[in-house]
């Protein structure tokens, strides 16, 4: 199985001021096609995960550009520029090259 | 738009099974595979399984074979997941999601809740 790994467990970031979240893979989950095979979610408290980046670094319809997502290989970003109140949640990263589908243990991001 | 609607709240006791059940709208049913994931209170997500909505072929991960079924009815528009054999560690909430590589829609959650 691919180990999803993120850092840090928890981020405190004061609003306007920039959230680095970091995602390892256990191994490659780059494609013979060229496509990183990583997503990135957002979830609030009592809501589903919802969608923020797609291969690595396409951001959803949607979702505000301050979310970027960068890497390849075994080492993916995502970047929060200018943290917003709405922001605080736990983040995500999966990888959907082969089963088991399986996702980090999460990242909690909170204002300072 | 896309909406998948997930069945409600249950409490089972220790040994029994539960069906959850995933209702799609928006889409074309089959077109698209249908995953079932785990997230215990405060933990991260955990893959169960999916089932391809068009030939009802389905994988489930290792941790949950033979406990889990995945089915679908293709009139109903409608995913299930049944899950044997409950125990304390299967309190969570559950989430069907749709599948397009990653998981673009998701449903709103079934908390099963596993108590004597």
């Amino acid at each position: 199985d691919i180990v999803m790994t993120q850092s840090p467990e928890s981020l405190t970031v004061s609003l306007g001021e920039r959230a680095t979240i970091n995602c390892k893979s256990s191994q490659t989950i780059l494609y013979s096609n060229n496509k990183n095979y990583l997503a990135w979610y957002q979830q609030k408290p009592g809501q589903p995960p919802k969608l923020l980046i797609s291969w690595a670094s396409t951001r959803e319809s949607g979702v505000p550009d301050r979310f970027s997502g960068s890497g390849s290989g075994t080492d993916f970003t995502l970047t929060i520029s200018g943290l917003q109140a709405e922001d605080v949640a736990v983040y995500y990263c999966h990888h959907y090259y082969s089963t088991p589908w399986t996702f980090g243990q999460g990242t909690k991001v909170e204002i300072k | 738009q896309v909406q998948l609607v997930q069945s409600g709240a249950e409490v089972k006791k220790p040994g029994a099974s539960v069906r959850v059940s995933c209702k799609a709208s928006g889409y074309i049913f089959t077109n698209d595979a249908i995953h079932w994931l785990r997230q215990a209170p405060g933990q991260s997500l955990e893959w169960v399984g999916w089932i391809n909505t068009d030939n009802g072929i389905t994988k489930y991960s290792e941790k949950f074979q033979g406990r889990v079924t995945i089915t679908r009815d293709t009139s109903a528009n409608t995913a299930y997941m049944e899950l044997s054999s409950l125990r304390s560690e299967d309190t969570a909430m559950f989430y069907c999601a749709r599948e397009t590589y990653y998981y673009g829609s998701w449903g709103q959650g079934t908390l099963v809740t596993v108590s004597s």
